[in-house]
């Protein structure tokens, strides 16, 4: 059964704190995988995507690096900020599932204090 | 990226009702996804929708509770029958850009259920 795991799941850093967080996946055989904001109650906002094919994806920042064979990925946010508090989702798509399905983590919680 | 809008953002119903949740696109998509976030809970996909056939609804979830309707490549809804308190949870419309299968999801339904 394809799974996908967050650690930690929740995260409390002073703002200005650089932070990593982790994503591990169970099969190596994926299409991609795929980072999400939410917002408490909200819906889910794509940070970023990584294909199977690459290594890492960045956005402003925001990097995010992807080991396949060792069915790891991680989020490195630089210099937090209080707006940066919000759950992050690592969703993986996996070969055996069918390139439609996203298999979801189960978040990790980030506050981000002044 | 997709912009996905969904109605009602929330509500809160009654044991035995019914509720009709509506997904609109801004572009023609071939595939629309229904996911469920149980409160506390990661995302779980309920179907997946093609315009001009039947939905195909992943493990755990059936028709009869969840009907959905996907009469063209911009809309969907999706029902959420006989409801029980159970079914109090966030759903989420997503589509998926075919191009790089990057998924976009919308901002959500709250559902509560008395």
């Amino acid at each position: 059964k394809q799974e996908v795991t967050q650690i930690p799941a929740a995260l409390s850093v002073p703002e200005g704190e650089n932070l990593v967080l982790n994503c591990s996946f169970t099969d190596s055989a994926i299409y991609n995988l795929q980072w999400f904001r939410q917002d408490p109650g909200k819906g889910l906002t794509s940070l970023l995507l990584i294909q199977s094919s690459q290594r890492e994806q960045t956005s402003g920042r925001l990097n995010a690096s992807l080991d396949k064979s060792s069915g790891r990925s991680t989020l490195y946010i630089a210099a937090s900020q209080p707006g940066d508090s919000a759950t992050y989702l690592c969703a993986v798509r996996f070969m055996n599932t069918g390139f439609q399905k996203l298999v979801f983590g189960t978040g990790t919680r980030l506050l981000v204090s002044p | 990226s997709a912009v996905i809008s969904q109605k009602p953002s929330r509500d809160i119903c009654q044991r035995g009702t019914s509720l009709t949740i509506q997904c609109q696109v801004d572009s023609q998509v071939t595939m629309m996804f229904w996911y469920r976030q149980q409160p506390g809970q990661s995302l779980t996909l309920i179907a997946t929708a093609n315009q001009g056939s039947e939905a195909t609804y992943e493990s755990g979830f059936v028709i009869d509770k969840f009907p959905i309707s996907r009469p063209n490549l911009t809309f969907s809804t999706l029902t959420v029958s006989n409801m029980s308190p159970e079914d109090s949870s966030i759903y989420l419309c997503s589509v998926d850009n075919y191009s790089y299968n990057e998924q976009f999801f919308g901002p959500g339904t709250r559902l509560t259920v008395l």
